[in-house]
Protein backbone atom coordinates (compact mmCIF):
# COMPACT_ATOMS: atom_id res chain seq x y z
CA UNK A 1 0.00 0.00 0.00
CA UNK A 2 0.94 3.35 -1.13
CA UNK A 3 1.89 5.64 2.79
CA UNK A 4 1.87 8.81 0.90
CA UNK A 5 -0.17 11.29 -0.75
CA UNK A 6 1.24 14.30 -3.48
CA UNK A 7 -0.52 17.11 -3.97
CA UNK A 8 -1.63 17.93 -6.81
CA UNK A 9 -2.15 15.29 -9.11
CA UNK A 10 -1.01 17.04 -11.84
CA UNK A 11 0.50 19.98 -12.58
CA UNK A 12 0.96 22.17 -16.02
CA UNK A 13 3.42 25.34 -15.86
CA UNK A 14 4.99 27.54 -18.21
CA UNK A 15 9.03 27.19 -18.84
CA UNK A 16 10.31 30.05 -16.52
CA UNK A 17 7.57 29.58 -13.81
CA UNK A 18 8.64 27.50 -10.40
CA UNK A 19 7.00 24.27 -9.52
CA UNK A 20 5.77 22.91 -6.44
CA UNK A 21 4.35 19.75 -5.00
CA UNK A 22 3.58 18.69 -1.73
CA UNK A 23 3.74 15.23 -0.15
CA UNK A 24 2.17 13.75 3.19
CA UNK A 25 2.60 10.39 5.11
CA UNK A 26 1.59 8.68 7.41
CA UNK A 27 4.55 7.28 9.65
CA UNK A 28 7.61 8.53 11.65
CA UNK A 29 10.89 8.44 8.90
CA UNK A 30 13.97 7.98 8.63
CA UNK A 31 14.57 10.11 5.55
CA UNK A 32 12.05 11.02 2.54
CA UNK A 33 13.30 10.66 -0.83
CA UNK A 34 12.58 12.36 -3.91
CA UNK A 35 12.48 10.77 -7.53
CA UNK A 36 11.53 11.73 -11.20
CA UNK A 37 10.25 9.73 -13.49
CA UNK A 38 10.18 10.23 -17.38
CA UNK A 39 7.32 8.41 -19.18
CA UNK A 40 7.17 4.94 -17.59
CA UNK A 41 11.42 4.58 -17.24
CA UNK A 42 13.07 4.24 -14.31
CA UNK A 43 13.27 6.44 -11.32
CA UNK A 44 15.99 9.00 -11.30
CA UNK A 45 17.14 10.04 -7.59
CA UNK A 46 16.53 13.93 -6.88
CA UNK A 47 17.50 13.96 -3.33
CA UNK A 48 17.41 12.62 -0.07
CA UNK A 49 16.51 14.69 3.31
CA UNK A 50 16.44 13.25 6.71
CA UNK A 51 14.23 13.24 9.24
CA UNK A 52 16.64 15.71 11.89
CA UNK A 53 17.04 18.01 8.22
CA UNK A 54 14.20 20.87 7.59
CA UNK A 55 15.12 21.85 4.38
CA UNK A 56 17.74 21.17 1.46
CA UNK A 57 18.96 22.56 -1.81
CA UNK A 58 20.13 21.02 -5.08
CA UNK A 59 20.59 23.05 -7.72
CA UNK A 60 17.06 24.15 -9.19
CA UNK A 61 15.62 22.15 -6.45
CA UNK A 62 14.46 22.87 -2.75
CA UNK A 63 13.05 20.46 -0.84
CA UNK A 64 11.54 21.03 2.85
CA UNK A 65 10.16 18.61 5.60
CA UNK A 66 8.13 19.08 8.54
CA UNK A 67 7.56 16.20 10.69
CA UNK A 68 5.35 17.38 12.68
CA UNK A 69 3.11 17.71 10.18
CA UNK A 70 4.28 14.28 8.83
CA UNK A 71 4.77 16.74 5.11
CA UNK A 72 7.32 17.46 2.41
CA UNK A 73 7.66 19.84 -0.93
CA UNK A 74 9.70 19.91 -3.30
CA UNK A 75 10.18 23.25 -5.32
CA UNK A 76 11.17 23.05 -8.60
CA UNK A 77 12.82 26.83 -9.58
CA UNK A 78 13.09 28.45 -12.93
CA UNK A 79 11.04 25.42 -14.99
CA UNK A 80 12.15 23.91 -17.98
CA UNK A 81 10.43 21.62 -20.97
CA UNK A 82 13.05 18.99 -19.93
CA UNK A 83 11.69 19.09 -16.28
CA UNK A 84 8.15 17.32 -17.14
CA UNK A 85 8.17 14.25 -15.88
CA UNK A 86 6.08 12.47 -12.72
CA UNK A 87 7.82 13.32 -9.30
CA UNK A 88 7.22 10.75 -6.55
CA UNK A 89 8.48 11.15 -3.02
CA UNK A 90 9.29 7.81 -1.00
CA UNK A 91 9.74 7.53 2.48
CA UNK A 92 12.11 5.08 4.51
CA UNK A 93 10.62 3.77 7.58
CA UNK A 94 12.95 3.85 10.86
CA UNK A 95 13.46 0.01 10.60
CA UNK A 96 16.77 -0.16 9.57
CA UNK A 97 15.68 -1.94 6.72
CA UNK A 98 15.48 -0.91 2.81
CA UNK A 99 12.33 -0.16 1.74
CA UNK A 100 10.55 2.97 0.27
CA UNK A 101 6.83 3.26 0.77
CA UNK A 102 6.05 6.00 -2.53
CA UNK A 103 3.32 8.25 -2.80
CA UNK A 104 1.09 8.13 -5.79
CA UNK A 105 2.99 10.94 -7.86
CA UNK A 106 2.78 14.48 -9.75
CA UNK A 107 2.67 14.69 -13.07
CA UNK A 108 4.28 18.08 -14.30
CA UNK A 109 4.09 19.54 -17.78
CA UNK A 110 6.31 21.96 -18.62
CA UNK A 111 5.48 23.35 -22.04
CA UNK A 112 7.60 26.28 -23.52
CA UNK B 1 30.16 3.94 -11.68
CA UNK B 2 28.00 1.93 -14.03
CA UNK B 3 24.09 2.55 -13.24
CA UNK B 4 22.05 -0.06 -12.15
CA UNK B 5 21.55 -2.41 -14.73
CA UNK B 6 17.97 -4.77 -15.93
CA UNK B 7 17.57 -7.34 -18.27
CA UNK B 8 15.48 -8.05 -20.31
CA UNK B 9 13.88 -4.73 -21.17
CA UNK B 10 10.42 -6.18 -22.26
CA UNK B 11 9.01 -8.96 -21.71
CA UNK B 12 5.77 -10.46 -23.12
CA UNK B 13 4.77 -13.51 -21.71
CA UNK B 14 1.03 -15.56 -21.61
CA UNK B 15 -1.43 -16.44 -18.50
CA UNK B 16 0.74 -19.42 -16.62
CA UNK B 17 4.26 -18.86 -17.57
CA UNK B 18 6.72 -17.94 -15.18
CA UNK B 19 9.09 -15.49 -15.83
CA UNK B 20 12.61 -14.28 -14.50
CA UNK B 21 14.02 -11.25 -14.36
CA UNK B 22 17.85 -10.27 -13.47
CA UNK B 23 19.17 -7.07 -12.05
CA UNK B 24 22.78 -6.21 -11.52
CA UNK B 25 23.49 -3.39 -9.25
CA UNK B 26 25.93 -0.56 -8.56
CA UNK B 27 29.46 -1.87 -7.98
CA UNK B 28 29.80 -1.94 -3.89
CA UNK B 29 26.15 -2.00 -3.24
CA UNK B 30 24.70 -4.83 -1.27
CA UNK B 31 21.60 -4.00 -0.89
CA UNK B 32 19.14 -4.97 -3.93
CA UNK B 33 15.71 -3.97 -3.17
CA UNK B 34 12.50 -4.73 -6.34
CA UNK B 35 9.04 -2.77 -7.11
CA UNK B 36 6.24 -3.15 -8.97
CA UNK B 37 4.49 -0.28 -10.52
CA UNK B 38 1.10 -0.49 -11.95
CA UNK B 39 -1.16 2.46 -12.85
CA UNK B 40 -3.86 1.00 -10.37
CA UNK B 41 -1.32 0.47 -7.29
CA UNK B 42 1.03 3.13 -7.98
CA UNK B 43 4.91 1.58 -6.56
CA UNK B 44 4.47 -1.22 -4.32
CA UNK B 45 7.40 -2.35 -2.54
CA UNK B 46 8.46 -6.15 -2.80
CA UNK B 47 11.40 -7.41 -1.63
CA UNK B 48 15.06 -6.49 -0.73
CA UNK B 49 18.04 -8.24 -0.60
CA UNK B 50 21.01 -7.80 1.03
CA UNK B 51 24.47 -10.01 1.50
CA UNK B 52 22.36 -12.90 -0.24
CA UNK B 53 19.41 -12.74 2.82
CA UNK B 54 15.94 -11.22 1.83
CA UNK B 55 15.82 -8.70 4.66
CA UNK B 56 12.15 -7.29 3.94
CA UNK B 57 8.99 -8.23 2.12
CA UNK B 58 6.26 -6.80 1.09
CA UNK B 59 2.51 -7.44 0.52
CA UNK B 60 2.66 -10.08 -2.43
CA UNK B 61 1.65 -13.76 -3.10
CA UNK B 62 4.37 -16.02 -2.40
CA UNK B 63 4.24 -16.62 -6.55
CA UNK B 64 6.83 -13.74 -6.59
CA UNK B 65 10.40 -14.92 -5.34
CA UNK B 66 13.73 -13.81 -5.50
CA UNK B 67 17.27 -14.47 -4.80
CA UNK B 68 20.79 -12.79 -4.55
CA UNK B 69 23.75 -14.07 -5.57
CA UNK B 70 27.36 -13.54 -3.63
CA UNK B 71 28.41 -10.66 -6.43
CA UNK B 72 25.22 -9.32 -5.30
CA UNK B 73 23.21 -9.50 -8.61
CA UNK B 74 20.03 -10.26 -7.91
CA UNK B 75 17.01 -12.19 -9.82
CA UNK B 76 13.39 -12.23 -8.93
CA UNK B 77 10.82 -15.00 -10.13
CA UNK B 78 7.09 -14.98 -10.93
CA UNK B 79 5.52 -18.25 -11.62
CA UNK B 80 1.79 -18.58 -12.60
CA UNK B 81 1.44 -15.39 -14.21
CA UNK B 82 -1.88 -14.13 -13.98
CA UNK B 83 -2.63 -10.40 -16.43
CA UNK B 84 -2.57 -8.36 -13.27
CA UNK B 85 1.30 -9.33 -13.08
CA UNK B 86 2.00 -6.96 -15.94
CA UNK B 87 3.54 -3.86 -14.54
CA UNK B 88 7.23 -2.45 -14.78
CA UNK B 89 9.54 -4.14 -12.47
CA UNK B 90 12.30 -1.89 -10.85
CA UNK B 91 15.22 -2.79 -8.96
CA UNK B 92 17.03 -0.20 -6.62
CA UNK B 93 20.74 -0.46 -5.42
CA UNK B 94 22.15 1.21 -2.58
CA UNK B 95 24.75 0.50 0.29
CA UNK B 96 21.86 -0.81 3.01
CA UNK B 97 21.86 1.68 5.48
CA UNK B 98 18.39 2.47 5.92
CA UNK B 99 19.58 6.47 5.17
CA UNK B 100 21.56 5.32 2.25
CA UNK B 101 19.65 6.59 -1.25
CA UNK B 102 18.28 3.91 -3.82
CA UNK B 103 19.54 4.10 -7.52
CA UNK B 104 16.65 2.41 -9.80
CA UNK B 105 17.36 0.82 -12.94
CA UNK B 106 15.58 1.43 -16.34
CA UNK B 107 13.15 -1.27 -15.31
CA UNK B 108 11.45 -4.35 -17.16
CA UNK B 109 8.32 -4.06 -18.71
CA UNK B 110 6.32 -6.73 -18.89
CA UNK B 111 2.84 -7.65 -20.31
CA UNK B 112 0.83 -10.99 -19.87
CA UNK B 113 -1.10 -11.96 -22.51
Amino acid sequence: SQQGEEDPQALSIQEGENATMNCSYKTSINNLQWYRQNSGRGLVHLILIRSNEREKHSGRLRVTLDTSKKSSSLLITASRAADTASYFCATDEDTGFQKLVFGTGTRLLVSP
Amino acid sequence: KAGVTQTPRYLIKTRGQQVTLSCSPISGHRSVSWYQQTPGQGLQFLFEYFSETQRNKGNFPGRFSGRQFSNSRSEMNVSTLELGDSALYLCASSQGRSYNEQFFGPGTRLTVL
